[in-house]
Formats: structure tokens, sequence, C-alpha cells
């Protein structure tokens, strides 16, 4: 089993504050997503990375996969209220098949 | 416009009693799954269909069986729901196998 463990488990911040997100794996992984979920909805693709080292932003997210490609972090700058929801990772192993984190429940208090 | 379409969005079905859930699907992508998830933990992956071919995961219960009649629809049937059954499923859909794959909103079961 390639286990995805995702840290902090849950993250209550203030708006207007910065966190980091982590996915760790002992486990090399061909690519890497992030999802976020609110509640009673299914999860939304925010991005891929795909290249060890690779750093992706989508507006105040900052992506990035580790040079080995075990591993992922989520920067949010300055979170919003609209952030808040469960942030997940999934990595894919070299049989197309995906493994998600176990989720980072975040609240952005504003 | 929806391209994942779960219905219905929440069902309550009884002890025992079978129920099926629907994914339909407007993206003609060749791989749906079928994911239970738990009160915030980790989805987890039931079975897929790529194509017309049925995939499923070692640690699924019999219980559980899946149908994909045509390339757009997906069934998921529960066949002697237990307590331990109620969830959220998620249907999601790739284009091929190790590509993105894009979500439904999910149908909330319960069981009483």
């Amino acid at each position: 089993t390639q286990l995805l463990e995702q840290s902090p488990q849950f993250l209550s911040i203030q708006e207007g504050e910065n966190l980091t997100v982590y996915c760790n794996s002992s486990s090399v992984f061909s690519s890497l997503q992030w999802y976020r979920q609110e509640p009673g909805e299914g999860p939304v693709l925010l991005v891929t990375v795909v290249t060890g080292g690779e750093v992706k932003k989508l507006k105040r997210l900052t992506f990035q996969f580790g040079d080995a490609r075990k591993d992922s972090s989520l920067h949010i700058t300055a979170a919003q209220p609209g952030d808040t929801g469960l942030y997940l990772c999934a990595g894919l192993n070299n049989f197309n098949k995906f493994y998600f984190g176990s989720g980072t429940k975040l609240n952005v208090k504003p | 416009d929806a391209m994942v379409i779960q219905n219905p969005r929440y069902q309550v079905t009884q002890f025992g009693k079978p129920v099926t859930l629907s994914c339909s699907q407007t993206l003609n992508h060749n791989v749906m799954y079928w994911y239970q998830q738990k009160s915030s933990q980790a989805p987890k992956l039931l079975f897929h269909y790529y194509d017309k071919d049925f995939n499923n995961e070692a640690d699924t219960p019999d219980n559980f069986q899946s149908r994909r009649p045509n390339t757009s629809f997906c069934f998921l049937d529960i066949r002697s729901p237990g307590l331990g059954d109620a969830a959220m499923y998620l249907c999601a859909t790739s284009r091929d196998p190790g590509r993105e794959q894009y979500f439904g909103p999910g149908t909330r079961l319960t069981v009483t």
C-alpha cells in the first residue's frame, strides 16, 4: 500500500494568515494532484504536478512537488474564508492507480 | 454545466434494502470510478470501469456491485446495506487511466 500522509489534519486560522499543508510518502509517484472539497460536495481538482521540483501557482495558492516526487506542499497566502474546505492530495503510481491522502481540514475565520 | 452528475444527491434506505446510485457524464471519458468517503476522510476506491472492463479493488466487499451499460452511465448497487455503509459515494471520471479525475457532487447515503 502506498500511503500518503497529510499534515496537519486540522487547521483553523484567521483571514489574512499564510499556511502550508504537507503531503508526504515514502513512495515515488508519477504525478500528484491536489483537490479541495467543500462540505457535501465532491472534490474539485486544483492542480496536477508531474516533474520533480515543479512549482505551480494558482492565484494565492502555490504547489510544489518534491525533487524525489515523494512529497508535495500547498502554500496559501493571505487565506480567505472562501479557502475553507478539505484539501486532499492524490498520488499516481506507475500502475495508473491513485492513492489519496488523509486530508487537511482548513477553516479560515473572518 | 455539470459534467459528472450523480443522482440522487441524498438517499435514505433501510438496513438490508437494496439501493442503486447513479452517475452520468458528459465528458465522454473512458474511465469511471466509484469511491466511498466517510466523514471527511480520504475517498476509498471501490472499483472502476475502463470502457467495459470492470476492475474491482481487492478489499471491496461483495455487497457492492457496479454496472456500466454505456459510456455515459455507471451505477453502484449495494445489495444489502448495513449501517456501516452510510457514507458519501463519489463518482469520478477520467479520459484514460492515470489522467486527471473529475468528480461528481456525490450521493450522501443514510442507512436506517
